[in-house]
């Protein structure tokens, strides 16, 4: 069963463009992952929140977390031609168990 | 470097034939994980471990099984029961503890002949 649904599925940018992308899911969570996949390859942890964090950054990312909705986003500032990658959130669904969600394909144009 | 190693990079299966995809990780993480991932979808869980010795069914798991002899090895078995198993498969682990992130390893495209 799919947690999260991120929006939009499919995004494309200039270089220098900011990225946004969001994810949302359905039951309560203690925390929110972002992960990154290139073209052919495996996933790569990008940022975790937390529930009780409203925004964290880390470099060009920024993540933000409403609880109250029940959603997160992504945005990625000045986004590079390296930044073209697929882009999902996971959350807990249960003990070692996470759900990702359909994921945003970001291309960036350069 | 610690990591995790999936092999063969590209595995074809013909008709009735069972294949068995490798995960190797020396993180000395607790939990494996197998993940399906259909073209343009996300990931659907197969299988996952929590220790050696056990496993516990995910999503999707009919026409597949696994074992977890070793702490450091999780193989996937696609079992020709499994009648569309072309995707790409992807393993993970992750230490105990709260709040970990998910370590993957760089897949295996699986085809049918």
């Amino acid at each position: 069963s799919q947690q999260g649904e991120e929006d939009p599925q499919a995004l494309s940018i200039q270089e220098g463009e900011n990225a946004t992308m969001n994810c949302s899911y359905k039951t309560s969570i203690n925390n929110l992952q972002w992960y990154r996949q290139n073209s052919g390859r495996g996933l790569v942890h990008l940022i975790l929140i937390r529930s009780n964090e409203r925004e964290k950054h880390s470099g060009r990312l920024r993540v933000t977390l409403d609880t109250s909705k029940k959603s997160s986003s992504l945005l990625i500032t000045a986004s590079r031609a390296a930044d073209t990658a697929s882009y999902f959130c996971a959350t807990p669904g249960g003990t070692y168990k996470y759900i990702f969600g359909t994921g945003t394909r970001l291309k960036v144009l350069a | 470097d610690g990591g995790i190693t999936q092999s063969p990079k590209y595995l074809f299966r013909k008709e009735g034939q069972n294949v068995t995809l490798s995960c190797e990780q020396n993180l000395n993480h607790d939990a494996m994980y197998w993940y399906r991932q259909d073209p343009g979808q996300g990931l659907r869980l197969i299988y996952y471990s929590q220790i050696v010795n056990d496993f516990q069914k995910g999503d999707i798991a009919e026409g597949y099984s696994v074992s977890r002899e070793k702490k450091e090895s999780f193989p996937l078995t696609v079992t020709s029961a499994q009648k569309n198993p072309t995707a790409f498969y992807l393993c993970a682990s992750i230490r105990q503890g709260a709040d970990q992130p998910q370590h993957f390893g760089d897949g295996t495209r699986l085809s049918i002949l």
